[in-house]
């Protein structure tokens, strides 16, 4: 199996601009997940979904913030617009229904200048 | 709430020496716990996990035994390697919880010098 799959691996862009992050789980699990991780705040869960319906995005920071995942194969994080306070490293991860162990992608650094 | 508390890094040890990572939790009812590992520019992986009181998780020489008495899971490992080298992270899901839902310490940086 190929693993959790994000892209692009590194993200630079200027503050203003639309940025879309990437993920595709893995094949069969129910669930997935985006975290952000910076030196301040950590891994902060941001929104997760269960058979590709949203059930918990109170962790997303505010309205510029959005995540969609249209099937089982895809998912995507969009900021619009993007400000310097986003740059971060984004995972995404996802886990099967039976199984509490999460696996998570490879991460998406995004730096916003 | 759900939170988890582990002690700040950055660790730094010699190859061959002894690691302790204190780890402590706060849940509602009896959470599972884990040990995530997070290798320099890589996602985080499982490296072990106890789901009741007095489990003992293990992987690689690593091991951590879940303590209710004390809401503890100290990762430890007898004889670190350069390999270790790593950004540890306690977490926990808690009983209730959906699957997958982990609560993360801040993560510990360990360095292991040659």
């Amino acid at each position: 199996d190929a693993g959790v799959i994000q892209s692009p691996r590194h993200e630079v862009t200027e503050m203003g601009q639309e940025v879309t992050l990437r993920c595709k789980p893995i094949s069969g699990h129910d669930y997935l997940f985006w975290y952000r991780q910076t030196m301040m705040r950590g891994l902060e869960l941001l929104i997760y979904f269960n058979n590709n319906v949203p059930i918990d995005d109170s962790g997303m920071p505010e309205d510029r913030f959005s995540a969609k995942m249209p099937n089982a194969s895809f998912s995507t994080l969009k900021i619009q617009p993007s400000e310097p306070r986003d740059s971060a490293v984004y995972f995404c991860a996802s886990s099967r229904q039976e199984n509490e162990k999460l696996f998570f992608g490879s991460g998406t650094q995004l730096s916003v200048l | 709430g759900n939170s988890v508390t582990q002690m700040e890094g950055p660790v730094t040890l010699s190859e061959e020496a002894f690691l302790t990572i204190n780890c402590t939790y706060t849940a509602t009812g009896y959470p599972s716990l884990f040990w995530y590992v997070q290798y320099p520019g890589e996602g985080l992986q499982l490296l072990l996990k106890a789901t009741k009181a007095d489990d003992k998780g293990s992987n690689k020489g690593f091991e951590a035994t879940y303590r209710k008495e004390t809401t503890s899971f100290h990762l430890e490992k007898g004889s670190v390697q350069v390999s270790d080298s790593a950004v540890y992270f306690c977490a926990l899901t808690g009983r209730g919880s959906t699957l997958g839902r982990l609560y993360f310490g801040r993560g510990t940086q360990l360095t292991v010098w040659p």
